[in-house]
């Protein structure tokens, strides 16, 4: 079946440090994948996402690269901000499931000054 | 141009009644998904209508219904409440189902059962 599995949280960072959050899924066929921000009190923002194998998505300093050999899509940041702390989710949507999308549980970020 | 609109956006139900929720979307958009998230199963998937018909269904009990109207505008509905749907219920919407079509949530229900 379709799957995303994402690295727990919580992640307390310092600002200016590196952000790395895993992601791996399991599908049938050839998903796209996506990275959504969710702030307190709001629904979840597309931040980025990759429709092909090898594609980068960014976008805010946030990239992640759509590996389909290792079936992964790890969202990173050089430098975070206190404004990014907000709760991140990785998702698929397959084709095989009439485009439905699939959620990880989510991986709370708390940047500290 | 306005995002996905969600009413209401907070909820206090008891065990036993039934709950309608709104969910207006983008101009223009045609899909209407909906999702329910809680701190312990995450995000799952609930429906999705598109041009008035239900063209997807997740693994929920038939408590959980759902109709789209003409102007795509759609509601969910849960009868006989349980404890365990105290949950954000997100609304989402994407122009048509072509697959390269993004999906916009909007700002969810917060719907709590006592």
């Amino acid at each position: 079946g379709n799957s995303v599995t994402q690295m727990e949280g919580p992640v307390t960072l310092s600002e200016e440090a590196f952000l790395t959050i895993n992601c791996t899924y399991t599908a049938t066929g050839y998903p796209s994948l996506f990275w959504y921000v969710q702030y307190p009190g709001e629904g979840l923002q597309l931040l980025l996402k990759a429709t092909k194998a090898d594609d980068k998505g960014s976008n805010k300093g946030f990239e992640a690269t759509y590996r389909k050999e290792t079936t992964s899509f790890h969202l990173e940041k050089g430098s975070v901000q206190v404004s990014d702390s907000a709760v991140y989710f990785c998702a698929l949507r397959a084709t095989n499931t009439g485009n439905q999308f699939y959620f990880g549980t989510g991986t709370s970020l708390t940047v500290i000054p | 141009k306005a995002g996905v609109t969600q009413t209401p956006r907070y909820l206090i139900k008891t065990r036993g009644q039934q709950v309608t929720l709104s969910c207006s979307p983008i101009s223009g958009h045609r899909s209407v998904s909906w999702y329910q998230q809680t701190p312990g199963q995450g995000l799952q998937f609930l429906f999705e209508y598109f041009s008035e018909t239900q063209r997807n269904k997740g693994n929920f009990p038939g408590r959980f219904s759902g109709r789209q109207f003409s102007n795509s505008r759609s509601e969910m509905n849960v009868s006989t409440l349980e404890l365990g749907d105290s949950a954000l219920y997100l609304c989402a919407s994407r122009r048509g189902q072509a697959f390269k079509e993004t999906q916009y949530f909007g700002p969810g229900t917060r719907l709590l059962v006592l």
